[in-house]
């Protein structure tokens, strides 16, 4: 079935240790995006890529990079971790265009 | 700027009863509106969208929508509820009249449901 894949499902890193998210999809999707959702709040949009070109949203920290090798995969990588980066990570997929995104299964994240 | 309103937190319904979800928006363009369903420590499940046409919609798992433009609402509806149905439920509008960031998906603050057997 195509979908949505994101490794690890749980990821436990250090304060300040750098750590990266990973994302997959066999939908052949144009856009990918990630999310930060905490604590059943409304997910909160990272960033996004239209093919290769790469939108980043004006609150998203810099301490949030992205990488899009190819159309298939996109990584989340964050920095330095600090403890309020500690939440559900998704990442998601859609067509150009009026229709609906698909989500990945999340990656929590948890910082010790 | 476009916005979602759900306004209620938690919903609480018997099995087998209806079950309304409400929602409601506000975009300055024509409105593309989603609901999304979230399990536990799970991802964002597509129920149902509305771009145009019959204003009611109807989506996965027996759950329908129907839009009202002079109410500027969008609530989630399904005639008989199941346990299984408890979750967490948001709505979402795009407005692609919009340019960069603004074209994307705003959500609402979510609704959780739960389904008493």
């Amino acid at each position: 079935d195509a979908m949505v894949i994101q490794n690890p499902r749980y990821q436990v890193t250090q304060f300040g240790k750098p750590v990266t998210l990973s994302c997959s999809q066999t939908l052949n999707h144009n856009v990918m995006y990630w999310y930060q959702q905490k604590s059943s709040q409304a997910p909160k949009l990272l960033f996004h890529y239209y093919d290769k070109d790469f939108n980043n949203e004006a609150d998203t920290p810099d301490n949030f990079q992205s990488r899009r090798p190819n159309t298939s995969f996109c990584f989340l990588d964050i920095r330095s971790p600090g403890l309020g980066d500690a939440a559900m990570y998704l990442c998601a997929t859609s067509r150009e265009g009026p229709g609906e995104q698909y989500f990945g299964p999340g990656t929590r994240l948890t910082v010790t | 700027a476009q916005s979602v309103a759900q306004p209620e937190d938690q919903v609480n319904v018997a099995e087998g009863n209806p079950l309304t979800v409400k929602c409601t928006y506000s975009v300055s363009g024509n409105p593309y509106l989603f609901w999304y369903v979230q399990y536990p420590n799970r991802g964002l499940q597509f129920l149902l969208k509305y771009i145009t046409g019959d204003n009611l919609v109807k989506g996965s798992y027996g759950f329908e929508a129907e839009f009202n433009k002079s109410q500027t609402s969008f609530h989630l509806k399904k005639p008989s509820a199941l346990v299984s149905d408890s979750a967490l439920y948001f709505c979402a509008v795009r407005d692609l009249r919009r340019s960069g960031s603004a074209r994307q998906l705003t959500f609402g603050s979510g609704t959780q449901l739960t389904v008493l057997p």
